[in-house]
């Protein structure tokens, strides 16, 4: 399977600080690319999505960067909460399936 | 309540049996998908199907054969199980019919464990 690379692998925050993860990938022909969350015992779920039409998507606290030339996506939250602990997976798609990134796991410390 | 049901939770096997994962999805959803998730490997996409027909597989082991017995049912019957197949299944499944851009939404998944 085409490979998604995604760094910190893990990260801690303060409660209140800027969380930023990023995702790189190799296939240019993705075009749609989502962040899915998901909690310990939970499946993931959608956190928020951008087309490889756009640079910038926002959503409260959740802001996705697009970089189509890098092949690079970021995703920053802002205030941190500790509601936010868990583990973040970018996943373009190919084809009709998602390829989930190897993930990234965010503590935030109260 | 959960809209999508995968039983059960945890499965324990002993090498070599075999076992059927199964998934319900209560959502209309027209495409179901399943994946594997492991300590070595990221989320891992198996199978889709859409309208109940196989659309991708990537699988490379016969072992593993999803069943679609109605729409909304998905299940995952794995054969001459290996230790190596010990990881958590999740099914999902979108508006389908499996087109881009489109939400999938995950079960909580089964965790099978085989000795």
């Amino acid at each position: 399977q085409q490979q998604v690379r995604q760094s910190p692998q893990s990260l801690t925050v303060w409660e209140g600080g800027t969380t930023v993860l990023t995702c790189s990938y190799e296939d240019s022909t993705f075009n749609y690319f989502p962040w899915y969350q998901q909690f310990p015992g939970e499946g993931p779920a959608l956190l928020i999505s951008i087309l490889s039409v756009s640079d910038k998507k926002e959503d409260g606290r959740f802001t996705t960067f697009f970089n189509k030339r890098e092949k690079k996506l970021s995703l920053h939250i802002i205030d941190s909460q500790p509601g936010d602990s868990a583990t973040y997976f970018c996943a373009p798609q190919g084809g009709r399936a998602l390829i989930f990134g190897t993930g990234t796991t965010v503590s935030v410390s109260p | 309540d959960p809209k999508i049901i995968q039983k059960p939770k945890y499965l324990v096997a002993v090498t070599g049996s075999e076992k059927i994962l199964i998934c319900e999805q209560y959502l209309g959803h027209n495409a179901m998908y399943w994946y594997r998730q492991s300590a070595k490997k990221p989320l891992e996409f198996m199978f889709s199907y859409s309208y109940q027909k196989l659309m991708d597989n990537q699988t490379a082991s016969s072992r593993f054969q999803p069943q679609s017995s109605k729409k909304n049912h998905l299940d995952l019957q794995i054969t001459a199980l290996k230790p190596d197949d010990s990881a958590t299944y999740f099914c999902a499944s979108s508006q389908g019919p499996g087109a881009s851009a489109e939400t999938l939404y995950f079960g909580s998944g089964t965790r099978l464990t085989v000795l």
